[in-house]
């Protein structure tokens, strides 16, 4: 497809199981972020993963969350033993590479409900 | 304090009608200024990317950058009510970081 694609689209899940989010970003771009969306709040950064480089997880809210990108294409957002404050849309953006200089496109985001 | 400040709104306006959407910042080194536009249960979809101050023009869509001010706005002319969205601003520091930091989104609806 053209653009980032992300699955599934709705997730529910009870509280303390483990759930896995998948992107698939637009052809070609390089660099790949994560965000975290909450009623009411802004868009939070999570991770970020730029080509073959150590990606920037600083934005990650606990040891509870770990994301991986494999041969620098499709990423996997992990959740372990999810709470109720997981509760989020999880959107993922891509863009041509790194840095501010190349906007970020978005996916439509996994919805997220924690029981 | 956040770095980004939106009003949430709703703001409700006519057909037709000149919409004014509005952020503060308060980090000065901000030099990248994004506008999104996002509907219900779908992405942010990019409308415009600016750097620096100034006035960028798309369609009906006019980014203004003050920096001296750190108040940026989007304006929308001749408003639809296809336009009935969420507006995002995001806005990030120079070349080599990668963080965009959002408003809250304010909620526009456009009445028929």
């Amino acid at each position: 497809g053209a653009g980032v694609s992300q699955s599934p689209s709705n997730k529910v899940t009870e509280k303390g199981k483990d759930v896995e989010l998948r992107c698939d970003p637009i052809s070609g771009h390089t660099a790949l972020y994560w965000y975290r969306q909450s009623l009411g709040q802004g868009l939070e950064f999570l991770i970020y993963f730029q080509g073959n480089s150590a990606p920037d997880k600083s934005g990650l809210p606990s040891d509870r969350f770990s994301a991986e990108r494999t041969g620098g294409s499709v990423s996997t957002l992990t959740i372990q033993r999810t709470q109720q404050e997981d509760s989020a849309v999880y959107l993922c953006a891509s863009s041509l590479k790194g840095g501010t200089e190349q906007p970020q496109h978005f996916g439509d985001g996994t919805r997220l409900s924690i029981l | 304090q956040k770095e980004v400040e939106q009003d949430p709104g709703p703001l409700s306006v006519p057909e037709g009608a000149i919409v004014s959407l509005n952020c503060t910042y308060s980090n000065s080194a901000f030099q990248y200024f994004m506008w999104y536009r996002q509907y219900s249960r779908k992405g942010p979809e990019l409308l415009m990317y600016t750097y620096s101050s100034g006035n960028k023009e798309d369609g009906r869509f006019t980014a203004q950058v003050d920096k001296s001010s750190k108040y940026i706005s989007l304006f929308i002319r001749d408003s639809q009510p296809s336009d009935s969205a969420t507006y995002l601003c995001a806005m990030a520091t120079t070349s080599g970081t990668y963080k965009y930091i959002f408003g809250t989104g304010t909620r526009l609806k456009v009445l028929a």
